[in-house]
């Protein structure tokens, strides 16, 4: 597609389900990117993968939280046991390289009830 | 640990002025700096790019420069419209392809 595509837009859960967002890339782009954006918060970085490599996953808040990159494409990120503070906005980003910057999607509000 | 700051926070101005908004950075070993935009209840939109070697960015009516030693970047937008009203982030990679550590942002309103 021409963007970053993220499903879904909006997701209400009760606290203890899990849940798991999607994210797909611009075709092609190597690079793939989680970032959380919490009310009056800045943004948060998760995890990222880097075509084959092992994934960084320096930013994930705690063992609940994992992602996973099919095929060096689509990716979901899974939030198991939702907590009320795992409410956020979930924005996945893609790049090329970094000559081209970063392309975010518009993100997955989530609400933990 | 890298710190991305930006001040002020928010910003109101009228419609036709130029508006200055400022980006400072602790670790000045960094690959790229990038602005970008985001509308209430939106993602992020990409405005520019800075690779580390660059002095300054233009797009249309938008200039960014970076002072990489000082460890500081501005964005300009000349003659302001109630459209640029918005919340302006700017981020730093520490090398390619590494993630992005970003300022608190600046909420700008341009009154008409």
């Amino acid at each position: 597609g021409a963007g970053v595509s993220q499903s879904p837009s909006n997701k209400v859960t009760e606290k203890g389900k899990d849940v798991e967002l999607r994210c797909d890339p611009i075709s092609g782009h190597t690079a793939l990117y989680w970032y959380r954006q919490s009310l009056g918060q800045g943004l948060e970085f998760l995890i990222y993968f880097q075509g084959n490599s092992a994934p960084d996953k320096s930013g994930l808040p705690s063992d609940r939280f994992s992602a996973e990159r099919t095929g060096g494409s689509v990716s979901t990120l899974t939030i198991q046991r939702t907590q009320q503070e795992d409410s956020a906005v979930y924005l996945c980003a893609s790049s090329l390289d970094s000559t081209y910057g970063y392309t975010f999607g518009s993100g997955t509000r989530l609400t933990v009830v | 640990k890298q710190e991305v700051t930006q001040i002020p926070a928010a910003l109101s101005v009228p419609e036709g002025e130029n508006l200055v908004l400022n980006c400072s950075f602790t670790d000045s070993a960094i690959y790229n700096l990038q602005w970008f935009r985001q509308d209430p209840g939106k993602g992020l939109t990409s405005l520019l790019l800075i690779q580390s070697s660059q002095r300054e960015q233009t797009s249309g009516r938008l200039n960014a420069s970076l002072d990489k030693s000082s460890g500081r970047s501005t964005l300009y937008i000349a003659a302001s419209q109630p459209g640029d009203s918005a919340t302006y982030l700017c981020a730093v990679s520490r090398a390619a392809g590494n993630k992005l550590t970003f300022g608190g942002g600046t909420r700008v309103l341009v009154k008409p």
